[in-house]
């Protein structure tokens, strides 16, 4: 069955605190792996499209790399304006499906 | 910087009234979709359009939802009757095969059915 698990439900920091959330899939035929951020009553915003693994993408203090298996994005030294629920889908045979998102929050 | 857009923002009925909600999506991207999101889940597929073409239909509960894209441009969702289990909020998203099916989302539309 096509899946896509995101690890953890949610993560608590200190600022400054890196770490890593985890986007597991058991697709086959993986065309893209992205990652979303969405704050609260708000639609996902786009932050990285990975297509192949081995591929890493960068933008401020986030890095997204992805794996044959799954994919991680590491935050580091985040600050609370990271604090947010951050998506992963997978796109694979014209289907997209989502991840329940790890909701992270930063403390000051 | 382009942007899909959506209303209305929020929408508050009461059950077994009617509600649409209207997208329209970044300018030249062919595919639309309409998504659920019930709180604490990830976004859940209602319907996809490749321009005025449904391409896939198969979890949007037909007895109650409709969904059209009449010229191709932008769309509108319908709920009639709207039940108490429709509360949740409405995204809608854009992609363009340029840009490699990278789907942008607009605000959505935050539906609470009293």
């Amino acid at each position: 069955e096509d899946q896509v698990t995101q690890s953890p439900e949610a993560l608590r920091l200190q600022e400054g605190e890196s770490s890593s959330l985890n986007c597991s899939y058991t697709v086959s035929g993986l065309r893209g792996l992205f990652w979303y951020r969405q704050d609260p009553g708000k639609g996902p915003e786009f932050l990285f499209t990975l297509y192949s693994a081995g591929e890493e993408k960068e933008k401020e203090r986030l890095k997204a790399t992805l794996t044959k298996k799954e994919s991680f994005l590491h935050i580091t030294a985040p600050k609370p304006e990271d604090s947010a629920t951050y998506l992963c889908a997978v796109q694979a045979r014209g289907q997209f499906y989502f991840g329940t998102g790890t909701s992270l929050t930063v403390i000051p | 910087e382009a942007e899909v857009a959506q209303s209305p923002r929020y929408k508050i009925t009461e059950k077994s009234q009617a509600v649409a909600f209207w997208c329209d999506p970044i300018s030249g991207h062919a595919t639309l979709y309409w998504y659920r999101q019930i709180l604490g889940q990830g976004p859940e597929l209602l319907v996809q359009f490749q321009d005025e073409s449904v391409v896939d239909d198969s979890q949007l509960p037909k007895d109650r939802f409709s969904a059209e894209r009449l010229k191709g441009v932008d769309s509108t969702l319908k709920i009639q009757p709207a039940e108490l289990g429709d509360s949740a909020m409405y995204l809608c998203a854009s992609s363009s095969w340029t840009v490699a099916d990278t789907q942008y989302f607009g605000p959505g539309t935050r539906l609470t059915v009293l």
